[in-house]
C-alpha cells in the first residue's frame, strides 16, 4: 500500500531552526509537495521537489532523496506565525496526491 | 492569481437535511477540482475528483449517492451532502489545479465547516 510518515508533533523555539521529516512509499513518484495549514484554514503551498537535492525559498527549504524515499522541510529563523501543521504529499504514478497526516509544529517564545 | 473560493464558510444544519457547498475558481478555469474532508487533528482525505462535464470519480468508501458532486462549468463545482447526519460534521475543502501553475500544485479553497445537529 501507499504510505507517508511524518512526526505527529514537534516543538521548537522562536528564532531557532527546525527540520520536519517525511518518508514515503508510493506507487511511482511524480513529485513531493509541502503544504502549511493553520488551524481551521485550508492548506497553502510551500514547496515542490521532483529531483534530488535542496530547494531553498526564503526561510523555508525542502530536500528530497528519491532513492531513500525521504524528504525534509527546514524552517529557519522561526517565528510565532510558523505555528501550524505541515503536510507532506507525494504525487504517485497516477498523478494522485497521497497525503501524510501532517506534523503539528508548536513554536515557543 | 489562482484563487479558489468556497461558500458557505460554515454551516449548521439539522440531521436529515441536505447541504450544498460551492467551490469556485475565481481567476482561472479548472477542468478538474478535488473535494477533501478533514476531521479534527487528521490529514486531508480525498473524497472525489470532479471533472467538468462528466461524472465525478469517487474514492473507495465514499458514497456517491450521499455526496453528490456536480461540475457544471469550468469555474464551479458543487458538493451536496444529502440527508446529513452528525457523523458528516467535518471540514470540507475543495481544490483545483490551474492549467498554467508551475508544478501543477493544487490551490485550495478556504474550506467549509459543516456541523450537523
Amino acid at each position: 500500500g501507499q504510505n507517508i510518515d511524518q512526526p505527529t508533533e514537534m516543538t521548537a523555539t522562536e528564532g531557532a531552526i527546525v527540520q520536519i521529516n517525511c518518508t514515503y512509499q508510493t506507487s511511482g513518484f511524480n513529485g513531493l509537495f509541502w503544504y502549511q495549514q493553520h488551524a481551521g484554514e485550508a492548506p497553502t503551498f510551500l514547496s515542490y521537489n521532483v529531483l534530488d537535492g535542496l530547494e531553498e525559498k526564503g526561510r523555508f527549504s525542502s530536500f528530497l532523496s528519491r532513492s531513500k524515499g525521504y524528504s525534509y522541510l527546514l524552517l529557519k529563523e522561526l517565528q510565532m506565525k510558523d505555528s501550524a501543521s505541515y503536510l507532506c504529499a507525494v504525487r504517485d504514478s497516477n498523478y494522485q496526491l497521497i497525503w501524510g497526516a501532517g506534523t503539528k509544529l508548536i513554536i515557543k517564545p | 492569481g489562482a484563487v479558489v473560493s468556497q461558500h458557505p464558510s460554515w454551516v449548521i444544519c439539522k440531521s436529515g437535511t441536505s447541504v450544498k457547498i460551492e467551490c469556485r475558481s475565481l481567476d482561472f478555469q479548472a477542468t478538474t477540482m478535488f473535494w477533501y474532508r478533514q476531521f479534527p487533528k487528521q490529514s486531508l482525505m480525498l473524497m472525489a475528483t470532479s471533472n467538468e462535464g462528466s461524472k465525478a470519480t469517487y474514492e473507495q468508501g465514499v458514497e456517491k449517492d450521499k455526496f453528490l458532486i456536480n461540475h457544471a462549468s469550468l469555474t464551479l463545482s458543487t458538493l451536496t451532502v444529502t440527508s446529513a447526519h452528525p457523523e458528516d460534521s467535518s471540514f470540507y475543502i475543495c481544490s483545483a489545479i490551474p492549467g498554467v501553475s508551475s508544478y501543477n500544485e493544487q490551490f485550495f479553497g478556504p474550506g467549509t465547516r459543516l456541523t450537523v445537529l
